[in-house]
């Protein structure tokens, strides 16, 4: 079965610093996500992307955060200066748009120190 | 603020047993409802959808839908050791945007031997 692939699948960094999370999306699908998981919360939604524009973002999503796909087969999300709030698991998951299966990758854990 | 709402459990589940899993929502106009299944430190996987009142069976799965009460929930028969898990329950409001789930913070499940 295809599969959304993220990398890395671990990533620590230093507060303030930037760091870029990278997502492989199925190739067939046009619609992609961002949702972010704190350990032992829930899994919350940051942003959607369709033909290259974001189509919804929630609260979470502010400046410090930005999503691209700079080719036809990557889609990152980039927090310009983290913080310590910032760590947990981020999931990118695709779908075809009209279907409502969300395929989810296996996660890139940030943690900020 | 719209919730989703469930109980954190743990359920433990004898063998052989059916687990019956609740979840409810405040928002009236979501219109899609989905069971996500999450191992630890793994990615939500969807094991079931539905958006009509009543029932709907995918296996040993039924989940269950009742809007007036803003209720969905999911019964699991001949419970295995492999469900031991923490069961998501996902509602979308918008049928234009499938992938924007809201998710409650789910129930872990343990099926004893």
């Amino acid at each position: 079965e295809p599969e959304v692939t993220q990398t890395p699948s671990h990533q620590v960094t230093q507060m303030g610093q930037e760091v870029i999370l990278r997502c492989v999306p199925i190739s067939n699908h046009l619609y992609f996500y961002w949702y972010r998981q704190i350990l032992g919360q829930k899994v919350e939604f940051l942003v959607s992307f369709y033909n290259n524009e974001i189509s919804e973002k929630s609260e979470i999503f502010d400046d410090q955060f930005s999503v691209e796909r700079p080719d036809g087969s990557n889609f990152t999300l980039k927090i310009r200066s983290t913080k310590l709030e910032d760590s947990a698991m981020y999931f990118c998951a695709s779908n075809v748009g009209t279907d409502e299966k969300l395929f989810f990758g296996s996660g890139t854990q940030l943690s900020v120190l | 603020q719209k919730e989703v709402e469930q109980n954190s459990g743990p359920l433990s589940v004898p063998e052989g047993a059916i687990a019956s899993l609740n979840c409810t929502y405040s928002d009236r106009v979501s219109q899609s409802f989905f069971w996500y299944r999450q191992y630890s430190g793994k990615s939500p996987e969807l094991i079931m959808s539905i958006y009509s009142n009543g029932d709907k069976e995918d296996g040993r799965f039924t989940a269950q839908l009742n809007k007036a009460s803003q209720y969905v929930s999911l019964l699991i028969r001949d419970s295995q050791p492999s469900d031991s898990a923490t069961y998501l329950c996902a509602v979308n409001r918008d049928s234009d945007s499938w992938g924007k789930l809201q998710f409650g913070a789910g129930t872990q499940v343990v099926v004893t031997p």
